[in-house]
């Protein structure tokens, strides 16, 4: 399965911008890049997903590297509801059919 | 906007028992999913579901699992003869297609508690 490493963990000021970086060399030419996060106590939530360009939605932006090693989940100002676990993920194309989560980035949002 | 939903949000069941967990996917998805997290752990992939069959499934969906979609909104996972390692939470996801660019979407979950 094709691997991304994040930090375990980050903090971030609320209202201030977040970087969470992801790295991904291992990346092939038809890989998605995908984000997920997980609020506590809830199932896994859909952020944001891109290709080559970068991506802004109303949640959050994602900027891609040129080569495509790496990515980063950009949180335009952090509240106290973006603490959670943020996953980048790969979506393969010989493993569509599922979504393989690793440990994650556990951001904390400091008030 | 339209949404995963899971119930029970909580089952309790003694070891042994059958459990079926079910889930209304979102109206308009073709694919349909099964994960688990086991309390401090990765979320798991379990199944995966389309066209009224499995189309995948992980080392951990044994025969003691099973899927189906009795009808045109219910989406269930049955465990035979729980065991107590599984308690967990289970997720139930959907997505309109099955493609590396289709996002999933998932429910809250079912915290299962096997005593």
């Amino acid at each position: 399965d094709a691997k991304t490493t994040q930090p375990n963990s980050m903090e971030s000021n609320e209202e201030e911008p977040v970087h969470l970086p992801c790295n991904h060399s291992t990346i092939s030419g038809t890989d998605y890049i995908h984000w997920y996060r997980q609020l506590p106590s809830q199932g896994p939530e859909y952020v944001i997903h891109g290709l080559t360009s970068n991506v802004n939605n109303r949640m959050a932006s994602l900027a891609i590297a040129e080569d495509r090693k790496s990515s980063t989940l950009i949180l335009h100002r952090a509240t106290l509801r973006d603490a959670a676990v943020y996953y980048c993920i790969l979506g393969v194309k010989t493993s569509y059919d599922k979504v393989i989560f690793g440990p994650g980035t556990s951001l904390s949002v400091i008030p | 906007e339209p949404e995963v939903t899971q119930t029970p949000s909580h089952q309790v069941t003694q070891m042994g028992q059958e459990v079926i967990l079910r889930c209304v996917p979102i109206s308009n998805h073709l694919y349909f999913y099964w994960y688990r997290q086991i309390l401090g752990q990765k979320v798991e992939f379990l199944v995966s579901f389309y066209n009224n069959e499995i189309s995948e499934k992980s080392e951990i969906f044994d025969d003691q699992f099973s899927v189906e979609r009795p009808d045109g909104s219910n989406f269930t996972l049955k465990i035979r003869s729980t065991k107590l390692e599984d308690s967990a939470m289970y997720f139930c996801a959907s997505s309109r297609g099955g493609s590396p660019f289709q996002p999933q979407h998932f429910g809250d979950g079912t915290r299962l508690s096997i005593l």
